[in-house]
């Protein structure tokens, strides 16, 4: 149990589109879902926290209007990539909070390559 | 804020031996979680063992073991019996719990890479 998944697992995109990356919960409820990124051999940095049916809360530096992030139901996050450039580039981690305290899962992660 | 520091960048040891793997922490919370995250070359966050803070005893999980010095703010994982499967980047967390802003948000240290060498 307590499975999530992103999807896709690898994108490109050119320089000044949009791409959007799904985080899904698929046997559980997460009212809380967070977003990662990570730059090669780095540590996890959170951009946002996102809560089912309200705005996501973004970490200081984050660009809201770049990084959009919508919560719409109990399973699915997404984190959309406005006009993005190569230096978006960078895997894009989600997670979702579980049932119990202290319990976070991890989606396996989304490859983002803007050229 | 919560800060995560592991010293260690890279680590190496022989497969079959023990290694122990340091972070410390630096809190003003009182009710919080601490992490190991492993994540090998597929990217993929596992955990590895979780401590809560209100717990004296060590948490431990088959070949994997925490020394958990909450007064000193020191949270090491101790990997017995090394397998070659242990390779990977080890991230320890810290979680804060129940009060408000930022709660259950995980603030990871910067890794050390695990190499274990046959």
């Amino acid at each position: 149990g307590a499975v999530v998944s992103q999807h896709p697992s690898w994108v490109i995109c050119k320089s000044g589109t949009s791409v959007k990356i799904e985080c899904r919960s698929l046997d559980f409820q997460a009212t809380t879902m967070f977003w990662y990124r990570q730059f090669p051999k780095q540590s996890l940095m959170l951009m946002a926290t996102s809560n089912e049916g309200s705005k996501a809360t973004y970490e200081q530096g984050v660009e809201k209007d770049k990084f959009l992030i919508n919560h719409a139901s109990l399973t699915l996050s997404t984190l959309t990539v406005t006009s993005a450039h190569p230096e978006d580039s960078s895997f894009y981690i989600c997670s979702a909070r579980g049932d119990r305290a202290g319990e976070q899962y991890f989606g396996p992660g989304t490859r983002l390559t803007v050229t | 804020a919560q800060t995560v520091t592991q010293s260690q960048p890279e680590m190496s040891v022989q497969e079959a031996e023990t290694v122990t793997l340091s972070c410390t922490y630096d809190t003003s919370e009182n009710n919080y979680y601490l992490f190991w995250y492993k994540q090998p070359p597929s990217r993929q966050m596992i955990l590895v063992i979780r401590q809560e803070a209100y717990k004296q005893q060590n948490a431990t999980e088959n070949r994997f073991s925490v020394n958990f010095q909450k007064a000193a703010k020191s949270f090491s994982l101790k990997i017995s019996d090394s397998q070659l499967g242990d390779t990977a980047m080890y991230f320890c967390a810290f979680m804060k719990l129940y009060s408000g802003a930022g709660s259950y948000q995980l603030t990871f240290g910067k890794g050390t890479k695990l190499s274990v060498i046959p």
